[in-house]
Parts: structure tokens; sequence; C-alpha cells
């Protein structure tokens, strides 16, 4: 069965710093689609990044980048600058060949001013 | 444009009622989704529809729940005999066409059985 691991349960950072967030997954495929969601405490799920398992280049938006190491099977989150607004729960998703979200359990990001 | 609307927002009912659940999409997306958030945890998929194809159930954990998509755009999921368990968000999304298109998310509606 295909997984996917998020290993913080909670990271806190100052205003203004980097913070990496971590996930792995697993599966036998070799063709698939990574997401990482944001939900601030709205409730609303808010796209962050994709990434194509078939590119080698690691998907950038702003200030927020992955890095894709497939090999390894794993998409970290990281969020430079990071600022107030980003305090929100972070969800890690895998699409598998079935386009099936499979969700990891989340990271609770809080960043202090 | 408007986003995926849910209502109602929050939905408490007692142990054994039926509730109903209600999803609108962006206008013109032609798949949606159902997903289930229970406390502190990731997302539980539970349906999908894909224009007027036979909607992938695979997800629906018991025959206690349903979910109709009338005209190719509401939708509604329905919970027969509500347990304690059923207790959870429930999310609704919308993608514009085939997955693995970005899907948009409702703002869910936090559904508490007592």
């Amino acid at each position: 069965a295909q997984t996917v691991t998020q290993s913080q349960p909670e990271m806190s950072v100052q205003e203004a710093e980097t913070v990496t967030l971590s996930c792995t997954y697993d599966t036998s495929e070799s063709n698939y689609y990574l997401f990482w969601y944001k939900q601030p405490p709205s409730r609303q799920m808010i796209l962050v990044i994709r990434q194509e398992a078939y590119k080698q280049q690691n998907a950038t938006e702003n200030r927020f980048s992955v890095n894709f190491q497939k090999a390894a099977k794993s998409f970290s989150l990281k969020i430079s600058d990071s600022q107030l607004g980003d305090t929100a729960m972070y969800f890690c998703a895998f699409m598998d060949s079935n386009y099936q979200l499979i969700w990891g359990a989340g990271t609770k990001l809080i960043i202090k001013p | 444009g408007a986003g995926v609307s849910q209502s109602p927002s929050n939905k408490v009912t007692e142990k054994g009622k039926d509730v109903e659940l209600r999803c609108d999409p962006i206008s013109g997306h032609t798949a949606l989704y159902w997903y289930r958030q229970s406390l502190g945890q990731g997302l539980e998929f539970l349906i999908y529809f894909q224009g007027n194809s036979a909607p992938d159930k695979s997800g629906l954990p018991s025959d206690r729940f349903s979910a109709e998509r009338t005209g190719g755009s509401v939708s509604t999921l329905t919970i027969q005999r509500t347990q304690q368990e059923d207790s959870a968000v429930y999310l609704c999304a919308s993608s514009l066409k085939n997955p693995p298109d970005t899907q948009y998310f409702g703002p869910g509606t936090r559904l508490t059985v007592l």
C-alpha cells in the first residue's frame, strides 16, 4: 500500500526564518504527482506547490520550494522568509495512478513574531 | 471567480439521524471529490465524480454513506443512521479536468454526532 509520512507533528520558527518540512512516501510506481497543501484555521485547504515525478527540476512558487529526491522518496517543503500568515497545518499528498490523493498526517507550523 | 462552497458550515446531529451535506463546485469544473478529515488527521478519500461517468466509490467506509451529483454540478453526500465515529470535517474539492489536475477545496462541513 502507498503511504505518506510526515515525521514532524509540530514545528515553530521565528518570523523571517527559513523552515523545512519533511515528507517521505512509499510507492512502487514511477509516474506520480506530489503536492503540498496548507490548511489555516479557516479549514480551507490551499495548494502550495505541486511536483511531477518525471520532472527532475524542483518546483518553486515564490517563497516556497521543494527538494524532491525521487530515489530516496523524499519531498520536503522549504519556506523562506517565513511570515505570520504561513501559520497553518501543512499536508503532503501523493497522487497515484488511480488519481487518488493519499495524505500525510500533517505538520502544524507556527510562525512566531 | 467563486470558489468551492459547502453547506452547512457546521452540523450537529443525534446518533441515528440522517444528514445531507452539500457541495457546489467551481463553475465549469468537471471533477468533484469528497474527503473526510478526522480531528488532527490527514484526509481520507471518499468518492470521486468525473463528468457523466460512474463515480469511484471505493473510499466510502460503509453502505450508510452515499453521494450523488446532479446535472454534473452540485453534489450531496448523505450519511444515514449517523454514528459518533462519523464526526469529522467533510471536505469537497473540484478540478477543471480529469486528474491529475489540481484540486480546489471548499471550507468543509464540520459534522458532530452526539
